[in-house]
């Protein structure tokens, strides 16, 4: 069964600075895909980026960018330019390929919060 | 952009009684998902539905829950006899095909037994 970890439950950050949450998981699966959600307070799950475990090229939204490193099993979300709209709980998430079925499996979750 | 809609947002039921929580997909999305999220914890899958029948549920979804399309629209949960641990945000999301995009939520049903 896959696993994600989530091993910083709170973090902080100035606003405009840039902050990275971190994510590992385990899998034997080498077909998969990996996400991040935003929950903020109204506690809607908002997908922020997702990452396709075959490609290299880590992926980027905007002020959002991810770390994938498949051998580590390492997959962090680096926020850019902090905003305090970005304060809000971060699930790291893993989907296996179209073998396995497609569920998410959840980590535990971040608290981000964006300080004035 | 399109939405999965969730109806109702909070809901408070006596134990025992019976809940229907109810979802409306995306209009053209294949896939339908429940998960639910209790107070501080992790996000858990209950339950995927693919062309009509249960493609795959978890160890939480037992006999006391089911899910139904009952028109070309709407996704239901139901829960037969609602226990105090039942207490939870319940999410319905959907998808379309390609695995790899993943879902769109809705913003949850808060669910409450006393």
């Amino acid at each position: 069964a896959q696993t994600v970890t989530q091993s910083q439950p709170e973090m902080s950050v100035q606003e405009a600075e840039t902050v990275t949450l971190s994510c590992t998981y385990d899998t034997s699966e080498n077909n998969y895909y990996l996400f991040w959600y935003k929950q903020p307070p109204s506690r809607q799950m908002i997908l922020v980026i997702r990452q396709e475990a075959y490609k290299q090229q880590n992926a980027t939204e905007n002020r959002f960018s991810v770390n994938f490193q498949k051998a580590a099993k390492s997959f962090s979300l680096k926020i850019s330019d902090s905003q305090l709209g970005d304060t809000a709980m971060y699930f790291c998430a893993f989907m296996g390929g179209e073998t396995s079925g497609s569920r998410l499996t959840f980590g535990e979750g971040t608290q981000l919060t964006v300080n004035p | 952009e399109p939405e999965v809609t969730q109806t109702p947002s909070h809901q408070v039921t006596q134990m025992g009684q019976e809940v229907i929580l109810r979802c409306v997909p995306i209009s053209n999305h294949l896939y339908f998902y429940w998960y639910r999220q209790i107070l501080g914890q992790k996000v858990e899958f209950l339950v995927s539905f693919y062309n009509n029948e249960i493609s795959e549920k978890s160890e939480i979804f037992d006999d006391q829950f089911s899910v139904e399309r009952p028109d070309g629209s709407n996704f239901t949960l139901k829960i037969r006899s609602t226990k105090l641990e039942d207490s939870a945000m319940y999410f319905c999301a959907s998808r379309g095909d390609g695995v790899g995009y993943g879902y769109t939520f809705g913003s949850g049903t808060r669910l409450t037994v006393v």
